[in-house]
């Protein structure tokens, strides 16, 4: 089964400053997709940046990009001028890519970052 | 705009007492998930309708159900609600349920049982 660890809970960055969250993974498969989700407070989840593991080429949306390392199994996202309203939880998650099948559905999240963003 | 709307926002519910919560979507998307998030955990899939196709996790309790009478709504059902079923229940809908495609998100049915 696939694992998705986020081991830091909280961090804090000043707005106007650039901030990296996180994330490692642990799969035997060799094709799948990781995402990272925000997650404003009271508000829905809403898709921040999708990578999928066959690009070698880091994603990038904006103000946020994310640095994939496939070997390593890390998946870190850097939000650069920070916003208050980039203050949120912030999931990482993997799903497993290939023809679906009904088990191989679900995303699976790590336990989420709440970010905190100091005017 | 077309989204995924949650009702209600708020339930409180009596142990043992069934509870029902809906999602709806409006737009035409032909998978819906239900999510189950603890405070300061991960969301949990219980489980998803592809069209009419229902797909449970393995780990889902009996206690769960759900219906989805048509495109556009989903219900989930809580039959006799425990302490320890107290959580957001997230609804999420996707237009194919292949990997590629984006998971849209209503904004959560906080469900609390006294």
């Amino acid at each position: 089964a696939q694992t998705v660890t986020q081991s830091q809970p909280e961090m804090s960055v000043q707005e106007a400053e650039t901030v990296t969250l996180s994330c490692t993974y642990d799969t035997s498969e060799s094709d799948y997709y990781l995402f990272w989700y925000k997650q404003p407070p009271s508000r829905q989840m809403i898709l921040v940046i999708r990578q999928e593991a066959y690009k070698q080429q880091n994603a990038t949306e904006n103000r946020f990009s994310v640095n994939f390392q496939k070997a390593a199994k890390s998946f870190s996202l850097k939000i650069s001028d920070s916003q208050l309203g980039d203050a949120a939880m912030y999931f990482c998650a993997y799903r497993s890519a290939g023809e679906w099948t009904g088990a191989n559905s679900k995303l699976t999240f790590g336990k989420g970052i709440t970010l905190s963003v100091r005017p | 705009d077309a989204m995924v709307i949650q009702n209600p926002r708020y339930q409180v519910t009596q142990f043992g007492k069934p509870v029902t919560l809906s999602c709806s979507q409006t737009l035409n998307h032909n998978v819906m998930y239900w999510y189950q998030q603890k405070s300061s955990q991960a969301p949990k899939l219980l489980f998803h309708y592809y069209d009419k196709d229902f797909n449970n996790e393995a780990d889902t309790p009996d206690n769960f159900q759900s219906r989805r009478p048509n495109t556009s709504f989903c219900f989930l059902d809580i039959r006799s609600p425990g302490l320890g079923d107290a959580a957001m229940y997230l609804c999420a809908t996707s237009r194919d349920p292949g990997a590629g495609y984006e998971q849209y998100f209503g904004p959560g049915t906080r469900l609390t049982v006294t």
